[in-house]
Parts: C-alpha cells; structure tokens; sequence
C-alpha cells in the first residue's frame, strides 16, 4: 500500500524557517517525481514545488522561488521542504503527493494527509 | 503562466442530479489536465487524468472531456458521498480556484 507521511509542521515566526518532511513507503520511491501542494485555510490548492526522480529537475511556483528548497534521499524514501523566510501567507497545510509516472500525464495519483505550517508572530 | 479558471464557483444539487463542472486553461494544454475531489479535512483524490481517462477505482459516473482550452467534469448521478469540492488542474503544476458541490 502506497504511504506518504508528513511531518515537521509547527508555529513559526515571520522570516524563521522549517524543514518539513514526507516518509514514503510501499512504491519504489526513487522511481517517482514528487511534489509539495500547500492549501492556505479556507482556500484552494496551491502547486508548491517538483523534484524528479534523480533530483535532475526541479521546479518551484514563483511565489517560494529563492526561499523554499526541495530535496530528497531515495536511500531514505525521504522528500523534503526546506522553507525560508516564512511568511504569514505561506500559512497552509502542506501535503506531498506522487506524480503518476505510468501514464506521463501530470498527475497527482497518491497524497499524504499534510502537516499544518503556521506563521505567526 | 497558464491560468486556470472553473464555474461554477459552488453549486447546490441534489442527490441524483447531473452535475456539470467546466474548466478553461488560459493557452492551450492539449489534454493534460486532471481533476480531484477534496472533501473538508481530507487530501485530494484523483478522480480523472488526460482529461478524460478515469483513475483506478473510481465510480463510472464520472467522467471528463476536452482538449486545448476547455474541460469539462460531469457526475452522471449525483450520490451523497460527491457531495466535495472539485479542482481542475494543469498537469504537473497550477490548480483552478475550485468548485464547491453542496446539497441542495
């Protein structure tokens, strides 16, 4: 069965940082591109940031550019989110999810239940 | 960037209805373009990919059409268990705003 687990969400304050993490199991994890989808409270869905399989590629929505940084250890099934000089509105339930590679279409097939980022002073 | 937009914003339907969901890319994407439901508390799920393929699992009374600009969602008979909110999707990146389906 396909798992991914958030963690490291918390209360912050503006311009601290957080690193946030996704514990995958049950797929070869070094086989997929992942992704980071945040969702402010109340609102929609918000495309964060992508890493390929190998960590060739890697993408970010222009709103976290230069302040967020996507990793990941295939040795460890691990993704992660490094965020920086947080924001208020970066306030959001931040959920990793797999990117459908059977298919090559874009899509989001497998997402973890997300971990809460508050920043608040 | 593409945007994506969707309307309705929210609809009220009832158990059984027809439902239809539109979404429109602001430049062409082909067919890649998926749509999820989200119910409050919950992560998104998958509903369809390429447009009109139906994920794994999920019920046939859902299905997706278009290409280039504009898609459509339909939910052929509305159940009690649709009752969520539905996002478009640019594959790989930006969602649409979302159309919140609540009963009537």
């Amino acid at each position: 069965e396909v798992q991914l687990v958030e963690s490291g969400g918390g209360l912050v304050k503006p311009g601290g940082s957080l690193r946030l993490s996704c514990a995958a199991s049950g797929f070869t994890f070094s086989s997929y591109s992942m992704n980071w989808v945040r969702q402010a409270p109340g609102k929609g869905l918000e495309w964060v940031s992508s890493i390929s399989s190998s960590s060739s590629y890697i993408y970010y929505a222009d709103s976290v550019k230069g302040r967020f940084t996507i990793s990941r250890d295939n040795a460890k099934n691990s993704l992660y989110l490094q965020m920086n000089s947080l924001r208020a509105e970066d306030t959001a339930v931040y959920y990793c999810a797999r990117e459908d590679s059977d298919t090559a279409m874009g899509a989001f097939d497998y997402w973890g239940q997300g971990t809460l980022v508050t920043v608040s002073s | 960037d593409i945007q994506m937009t969707q309307s309705p914003s929210s609809l009220s339907a009832s158990v059984g209805d027809r439902v239809t969901i539109t979404c429109r890319a602001s430049q062409s994407i082909s067919s890649y373009l998926n749509w999820y439901q989200q119910k409050p508390g919950k992560a998104p799920k998958l509903l369809i990919y390429a447009a009109s393929s139906l994920q794994s699992g999920v019920p046939s009374r859902f299905s997706g059409s278009g290409s280039g600009t504009d898609f459509t969602l339909t939910i052929s008979s509305l159940q009690p268990e649709d009752f969520a909110t539905y996002y478009c999707q640019q594959s790989y990146s930006a969602f649409g705003p979302g159309t919140k389906v609540d009963i009537k």
